[in-house]
């Protein structure tokens, strides 16, 4: 079990710029969900994957955002024109299959726009 | 909607003060209540899951418990390596499979 994975760990962009993190889960589970964490605040949950089909996207997940999970395996968040307000801690999980099970989360990736 | 409400925002306490830490939630049917540990600039780290009102659960310095409206983390005589943010999320039986969390309770245990 080596973890969940997430690279970069630091991101500086400019303003308007795109940019993509990527995730590899823990590799026996099956779902996989991407959160924002902002300072002093609790992570806020984006969106999630059964295997590669994308079931669930929060209101948060503006059309500037996508996420992607090819062949179940990793998965990429890309925003695109990034703004100010998109600076934050972007967090990635996975668990196994099963109505409640524990998720486990990467070390994140911290996007600053300046 | 799934609310959480952590409390305290912040603890201080001496090493081998116990304290506890609060966690009230409302949800559309409680699937699953997680806690979680997180350290400055890392990812949270799973701690316990409490499944049905009356359940504890236990780790070292921590016990975890669960009633139909809120949780408590229990620290028992904590060690400076204990200072973390302390997380409570909520899974809900509303069809949503995300977490929802609180902001979270930040603890600092001075030696």
């Amino acid at each position: 079990d080596t973890g969940v994975s997430q690279n970069p760990r630091h991101k500086i962009t400019k303003r308007g710029q795109n940019v993509t993190f990527r995730c590899d889960p823990i590799s026996e589970h099956n779902r996989l969900y991407w959160y924002r964490q902002t300072l002093g605040q609790g992570p806020e949950f984006l969106t999630y994957f059964q295997n590669e089909a994308q079931l669930e996207k929060s209101r948060l997940l503006s059309d500037r955002f996508s996420a992607e999970r090819p062949k179940g395996s990793f998965s990429t968040l890309e925003i695109q024109r990034t703004e100010q307000g998109d600076s934050a801690m972007y967090l990635c999980a996975s668990r196994r299959p099963g109505e409640v099970q524990e998720a486990f989360f990467g070390q994140g990736t911290r996007l600053t726009v300046v | 909607e799934d609310q959480v409400t952590q409390s305290p925002e912040a603890l201080r306490l001496q090493e081998g003060e116990s304290s506890s830490l609060n966690c009230s939630y409302t949800v559309s049917g409680l699937r699953g209540l997680f806690w979680y540990r997180q350290d400055p600039g890392k990812g949270p780290e799973f701690l316990f899951t409490l499944y049905s009102a009356g359940e504890e659960k236990e780790k070292e310095r921590l016990k975890a418990t669960l009633t139909k409206k809120e949780s408590f983390l229990h620290i028992t005589a904590p060690k400076p390596e204990d200072s973390a943010t302390y997380l409570c999320a909520v899974q809900s039986g509303g069809g949503a499979d995300g977490l929802t969390f609180g902001k979270g309770t930040h603890l600092i245990i001075q030696p």
